[in-house]
């Protein structure tokens, strides 16, 4: 089965302090990988999609890459602003049972938590 | 654009009451999408939308309903609730074509509690 995980589930980080979330997967075929930004009490934010091995994507101080395996998630120098929880989704080639068009398999996040 | 928008934002149930859960979009989206969070879990997909007229169950099916009578509207239905229904509730959507994936728009959300 399709399996999506996140680590660490929580991560302390002082304002300044580099550091990157992990998303481990085992999928069939990857489509396309996908990171999200969630905030307390609000929907997912859409941040970077990555569709093969080797693949970079940036935006501000947040960096996604991806492997066959895995993609990080690579903060440089936090602000308190990005504390957020961030999570991964995948979406599978596989068809048959339990396999969409379209859908996404979420891991359950890594909240982030940047101290001044 | 709105992007995508759900109402109510909170509701409050009686077990055994039934709601519906409205979503709508303006970004002229083929697929749309019901997922429910719960705390320190995943999301996990309800029901899902390739287009109007077109439905199918995701992962955890069980207790709704959906409708899909235009390419904007969405709506989830719960019948009967019950206090394992209790979650937050968001709708997404997002654009397919040829093979190719595109990012899942998410709405903020409804926050129900059954009682």
């Amino acid at each position: 089965e399709d399996q999506v995980t996140q680590s660490p589930e929580a991560l302390r980080l002082q304002e300044g302090e580099s550091s990157s979330l992990n998303c481990s997967y085992t999928v069939s075929g990857l489509r396309g990988l996908f990171w999200y930004r969630q905030d307390p009490g609000k929907g997912p934010e859409f941040l970077f999609t990555l569709y093969s091995a080797g693949e970079e994507k940036e935006k501000e101080r947040l960096k996604a890459t991806l492997t066959k395996k895995e993609s990080f998630l690579h903060i440089t120098a936090p602000k308190p602003e990005d504390s957020a929880t961030y999570l991964c989704a995948v979406q599978a080639t596989g068809v048959g049972r339990g396999s969409t068009l379209g859908r996404l398999y979420f891991g359950r996040g890594t909240q982030l938590t940047v101290w001044p | 654009n709105a992007g995508v928008t759900q109402t109510p934002k909170f509701r409050i149930l009686k077990i055994g009451q039934s709601m519906t859960l409205q979503c709508t979009q303006d970004m002229n989206h083929n697929y749309m999408y019901w997922y429910r969070q719960d705390p320190g879990m995943g999301l996990k997909l309800i029901y899902y939308s390739v287009g109007a007229g077109i439905t199918d169950k995701g992962e955890v099916p069980n207790g709704y309903n959906v409708s899909r009578s235009t390419t904007e509207d969405f709506p989830l239905r719960l019948e009967l609730a019950a206090p394992s229904q209790t979650s937050v509730y968001f709708c997404a959507s997002s654009y397919y074509s040829s093979g190719k994936s595109y990012e899942q728009y998410f709405g903020p959300g409804t926050r129900l509690t059954v009682t």
